[in-house]
């Protein structure tokens, strides 16, 4: 079984500062590790992920993450920040290639604030 | 990537009665899934629904109160039976392809 943790649940920051959104997660096997946005009132859109090969990944919207195996983290960044990117972040994992499982496990999400 | 549609976008509902939504994929995918997210908090699995075989529900859901249909390949409904106020959600339908799982629109249901 897998678990993530989003260390933040709520993240306020000014228009144009950088921000990172903090991502964890736990397995005993090899993982694939997501992000996803949720606008108000919207589902859930793909922003970034990583399957394998190099670990920082880049997304949609400016948004990056790094896979950090050692740390088991996959955190979230983006150098300059828009009042259109307040919305809430979601991490996610699932297990890698052979692992037999597709079950989709989320963090608790973070919301962002982004303040003009 | 996939283009998923739901429906209804939203309803508002009186206890006791049920509420069927749909979901639409613009390709033929293997695996669906239907998640619930209530108000403030992150996703939960409901069920996997997978095309010719009876879906599989998570703990904590059953199929008395989340039937779901899987008629072919592109095309699933969850209908939420015997609602109370505490169906109050957002169900979101979701597809994987590869290794990626993409998310539909979403219903907001609130019960009253």
């Amino acid at each position: 079984a897998q678990s993530v943790t989003q260390l933040d649940s709520q993240v306020p920051v000014f228009e144009e500062a950088p921000v990172e959104l903090r991502c964890n997660y736990s397995s005993s096997v090899s993982v694939y590790l997501f992000w996803y946005v949720q606008y108000p009132n919207q589902g859930l859109q793909l922003l970034l992920k990583y399957l394998s090969g190099s670990t920082l990944v880049k997304g949609i919207n400016g948004f990056e993450a790094e896979f950090n195996k050692s740390q088991t983290s996959f955190h979230l960044r983006k150098p300059s920040v828009h009042i259109s990117d307040t919305a809430e972040y979601f991490c996610a994992v699932t297990q890698g290639p052979g692992a037999g499982s597709y079950q989709l496990t989320f963090g608790k999400g973070t919301k962002l604030s982004v303040i003009p | 990537s996939a283009v998923i549609s739901q429906k209804p976008s939203r309803d508002i509902c009186q206890r006791g009665t049920s509420l069927t939504i749909q979901c639409q994929v613009d390709s033929q995918v293997t695996m669906m899934f239907w998640y619930r997210q209530q108000p403030g908090q992150s996703l939960t699995l409901i069920a996997t629904a997978n095309q010719g075989s009876e879906a599989t529900y998570e703990s904590g859901f059953v199929i008395d109160k989340f039937p779901i249909s899987r008629p072919n390949l592109t095309f699933s409904t969850l209908t939420v039976s015997n609602m109370s106020p505490e169906d109050s959600s957002i169900y979101l339908c979701s597809v994987r392809l590869g290794e990626t799982q993409y998310f539909g629109p979403g219903t907001r249901l609130l019960v009253l």
